[in-house]
């Protein structure tokens, strides 16, 4: 079965400094990895997935199938960055997702 | 582009009674919909995969006498959850997604449920 985890429920770093979430995930077949971003009082919306490669808000992510990771890293985190984080993975044909934990970021001034 | 709605936002209701909640896609045909529920702090989980003019399939542990899914038209999925009870209180998340598959999912602002 496919699995997602997000070790990390909570990451408080200062403005400026380097951001990393983890994700590792546990599937079988072949993985479409996403990020999610939930701001405060909003709804989930799409970061970025792997296959597009691009980079969004200074947020990039690279899927490392070796270690069956997806990892979301920012050079330098802004307060307007805090908001919880969703990794994911699209299975079934592209036709669900599972979700990971979520992750908690704080960006302190 | 790309919006989804919920309705209502939020909703309480008695123990026993059934509560529908409606997701729609209002600038886009959805030929999928999905349901979500989400446990304070938790993640979401996925209940079922809704397909425009056929029947909802759903996960494993969900209940489909219990939550009631209709996909009528390409831009309205209803969830209707029957004889509520205090434990089925809970955030409800839609989502909807162009085409068939690998396409993203956009997503509903939730529906937060209340059963006293």
């Amino acid at each position: 079965a496919q699995r997602v985890t997000q070790p990390e429920k909570l990451l408080s770093v200062f403005k400026g400094a380097p951001v990393e979430l983890k994700c590792n995930y546990s599937y079988s077949g072949s993985p479409e990895l996403f990020w999610y971003v939930q701001y405060s009082r909003q709804r989930l919306q799409l970061l970025l997935r792997h296959i597009s490669r691009e980079s969004i808000k200074g947020f990039t992510a690279d899927l490392n199938k070796g270690e069956t990771s997806f990892h979301l890293k920012k050079p330098f985190a802004q307060e307007e960055d805090s908001a919880m984080y969703y990794c994911a993975l699209s299975w079934a044909a592209g036709n669900k997702l599972t979700f990971g934990g979520g992750t908690r970021v704080l960006v302190k001034p | 582009g790309a919006v989804v709605s919920q309705h209502p936002s939020r909703v309480i209701c008695k123990s026993g009674t059934s509560v529908k909640i409606e997701c729609r896609s209002l600038d886009f045909q959805a030929t999928t919909m999905f349901w979500y529920r989400q446990f304070p702090k938790k993640s979401l989980m996925l209940m079922a995969t809704s397909n425009e003019g056929s029947k909802a399939t759903y996960e494993q542990g969900v209940e489909k006498d219990k939550f009631l899914i209709n996909h009528a038209s390409l831009t309205l999925s209803t969830l209707t959850v029957t004889s509520a009870h205090p434990e089925d209180s809970s955030f409800y998340i839609c989502s909807a997604r162009h085409g068939t598959g690998g396409e993203t999912q956009y997503f509903g602002p939730g529906t937060r449920l209340l059963v006293l």
